[in-house]
């Protein structure tokens, strides 16, 4: 089955800095990409996706990158704030609608 | 975008008695439901599909037995822990997709079940 890896599994940052957060997968028929934010006790939310057939996506300050042949894909997030310090995990899965598979996550925490 | 609700949010409970955790999508239908386990600190671990109408299907190393999955109505799947022990304590948390809303692919997340076994 699908395995996601993610480094680092920590970050700390500067406020205003840039924040890179990379995965791997190991599915080659994986074609979707999501990557979500959670709060200490909270659902995660979707922050940004990026499909098979993109390279790039961007939305804000917050950019994705895929590398579908070395089967890597990463978060980019620019002029950090304090309110960005959550934990995000890069997942994976086959089809927009089908099981999601969660990499390991990253805490992220910006220093005002 | 689509709603998605877990009840309890919070439960306590025994060692060796059992827990329903339900999970209900409010404004749409979801022939599929997924569940997930989240232990302190740790990702979110896939542990069932739930099937509107059959069977669950489990992930490798995820106990059937233990972990109950229903699905009988397009609203409504339920997670049974049954003869919990203090392993079992966990962050529980579903989720849906629901086509006609959000982005395309988007999954909708219950908000989580804390389950202590004392």
């Amino acid at each position: 089955g699908e395995n996601v890896e993610q480094h680092p599994s920590t970050l700390s940052v500067q406020e205003g800095d840039s924040a890179v957060i990379k995965c791997t997968y190991s599915d080659s028929a994986s074609n979707y990409f999501p990557w979500y934010k959670q709060e200490l006790g909270k659902r995660p939310q979707l922050i940004i996706d990026i499909r098979s057939n993109v390279g790039e996506k961007k939305d804000q300050r917050i950019a994705v990158t895929l590398n579908k042949t070395a089967k890597h894909f990463s978060l980019h997030i620019t002029e950090t704030q304090p309110e960005d310090s959550a934990v995000y995990f890069c997942a994976a899965s086959k089809t927009s609608y089908d099981k999601v598979i969660f990499g390991p996550g990253t805490s992220l925490s910006v220093i005002p | 975008g689509a709603v998605v609700s877990q009840h309890p949010s919070r439960v306590i409970c025994k060692s060796g008695t059992s827990v329903k955790i339900e999970c209900r999508s409010l404004d749409f239908q979801a022939t599929t439901m997924f569940w997930y386990r989240q232990f302190p600190k740790q990702s979110l671990m896939l542990m069932a599909t739930s099937n509107e109408g059959s069977k669950a299907t489990y992930e490798q190393g995820v106990e059937k037995d233990k972990f109950l999955i229903n699905h009988a109505s397009l609203t409504l799947s339920t997670l049974t822990v049954t003869s919990a022990h203090p392993e079992d304590s966990s962050f529980y948390i579903c989720s849906a997709f629901d086509p006609q809303q959000g982005r395309i692919g988007e999954a909708f997340f219950g908000q989580g079940t804390r389950l202590t076994v004392v």
